[in-house]
């Protein structure tokens, strides 16, 4: 059974960092690409980040481009954001997902997305 | 970015009824579009892919059709556990979009 569990979702003041992860399982976690995934309270969804199965391919919403950075481990079937200079409007929500495919290029969308970590950007 | 747009935003219908919902994107996507529902507090779960390809395990009575910038998902006969909010999502290029969601209740 596919299982992806997020983690590291906090309460956090505004121009401050955070790190997600996503423990995977249930698959084989490096051949496939990675995403995440934020949704604000009671808003609909945005795409964040995506990061291909070897890490050589990642892309970010100009919403993040620069301040968020998708990076993994796949010794230890894991995915992660680090989210530096962190804004309001960065509270949701965050998904990790689990691409239908290796290469970010080959376009697929989501079969598994893990329950979601909570961030909350106020001071 | 391409812009997807959703109607109804939301739709109050009775256990039998047959139910569509419409996705329109703002350029042509080929059938690189994607169907998702969602339960409160709940992570999306995958329902359809390229359009009208259903994912495994998903029942029968969901379908999807379309291509180009119009697209539907129908459900042919509702059943309890269908209530949910529905989003289709874009994968033709980056950044991924998705529309901004059709709750579906009950009448």
């Amino acid at each position: 059974e596919v299982q992806l569990e997020e983690s590291g979702g906090n309460l956090v003041q505004p121009g401050r960092s955070l790190r997600l992860s996503c423990a995977a399982s249930g698959f084989t976690f490096d051949d496939y690409a990675m995403h995440w995934v934020r949704q604000a309270p009671g808003e609909g969804l945005e795409w964040v980040s995506g990061i291909s199965w070897n890490s050589d391919n990642t892309d970010y919403a100009d919403s993040v481009q620069g301040r968020f950075s998708i990076s993994r481990d796949n010794a230890s079937n894991s995915l992660y954001l680090q989210m530096n200079s962190l804004r309001p409007e960065d509270t949701a929500f965050y998904y990790c997902a689990k691409d239908m495919s290796r290469f970010l290029e080959w376009l697929s969308p989501f079969d598994y997305w893990g329950q979601g970590t909570l961030v909350t950007v106020s001071s | 970015a391409i812009q997807l747009t959703q109607s109804p935003s939301s739709l109050s219908a009775s256990v039998g009824d047959r139910v569509t919902i419409t996705c329109r994107a703002s350029q042509g996507i080929s059938s690189a579009l994607a169907w998702y529902q969602q339960k409160p507090g709940k992570a999306p779960k995958l329902l359809i892919y390229h359009a009208s390809s259903l994912e495994s395990g998903v029942p029968s009575r969901f379908s999807g059709s379309g291509s180009g910038t119009d697209f539907t998902l129908t459900i042919s006969s509702l059943q309890p556990e269908d209530f949910a909010t529905y989003f289709c999502q874009q994968f033709n290029g980056y950044p991924y979009t998705f529309g901004q969601g059709t709750k579906l209740e009950i009448k």
